[in-house]
């Protein structure tokens, strides 16, 4: 059973930067992830996949503030420049062959 | 625009039913898996229900094996969820969402329909 970490909750100010932090654990350090955004009141937006070696791929529409990358066991979503828009829940998720769609807690961002 | 729009939710006394719809347009429905999510007040996103592209292959959670069914009619562009045997539980926004071509994430999301389990 592969199972997703995240903060529940992280803050930063308008206009810094912060980086989210989602972990794979039970042994599947390799697996890609995806990110999703939930605004407030809002359905999910998929935001990037982010592959072991760090790579990531953006849905379309995303903005350039937005980047991912990985360490280890590690998948990093980091959102530069924070605008009040940004401030939203925070979602990550992963698959595997024959494994239903598995996603993290979530992490509520609040923009200060 | 891909677009997504789910329908049928409401309020259902525990044991009763309900069958969700989404609708599906801006891609080519029939070449892609699609998957029911739910979201409970103030929790995370739980994984439903899966279908394939033909509608031949269907998959479940355990929690609700046995009550739901999912299905699709890929000339009507459609996606269902019949609910059965409702509980309380089951009370959540479902979402139906679109994977990435691959089988590998939700690419797409609607904007989800209130389930409301309530005597």
């Amino acid at each position: 059973q592969v199972v997703l970490s995240q903060s529940p909750s992280a803050s930063a100010s308008l206009g810094a930067s912060v980086k989210l932090t989602c972990t794979l654990i039970s042994g599947h350090s390799t697996y890609a992830i995806a990110w999703h955004q939930q605004q407030p009141k809002k359905g999910p937006r998929f935001l990037m996949r982010v592959n072991s070696d760090g790579s990531h791929y953006k849905g379309d529409g995303i903005p350039d503030r937005f980047s991912g990358s990985s360490s280890g066991a590690e998948r990093y979503l980091t959102i530069s420049n924070l605008q009040s828009e940004d401030e939203a829940d925070y979602y990550c998720q992963t698959w595997a062959t024959g494994i239903p769609w598995v996603f993290g807690g979530g992490t509520k961002l609040t923009v200060l | 625009e891909v677009q997504l729009v789910e329908s049928g939710g409401g309020l259902v006394q525990p044991g009763g039913s309900l069958r969700l719809s989404c609708a599906a347009s801006g891609f080519t429905f029939r070449n892609y898996e699609m998957n029911w999510v739910r979201q409970a007040p103030g929790k995370g996103l739980d994984w439903v229900a899966f279908i394939g592209s033909s509608g031949k292959s269907v998959d479940y959670a355990d929690s609700v094996k046995g009550r739901f069914t999912i299905s699709r009619d890929n000339a009507k562009n459609s996606l269902f969820l019949q609910m059965n045997s409702l509980r309380v539980e089951d009370t959540s926004i479902y979402y139906c969402a679109r994977d990435d071509g691959s089988g590998s994430y939700p690419a797409s999301w609607g904007q989800g329909t209130l389930v409301t389990v309530s005597s």
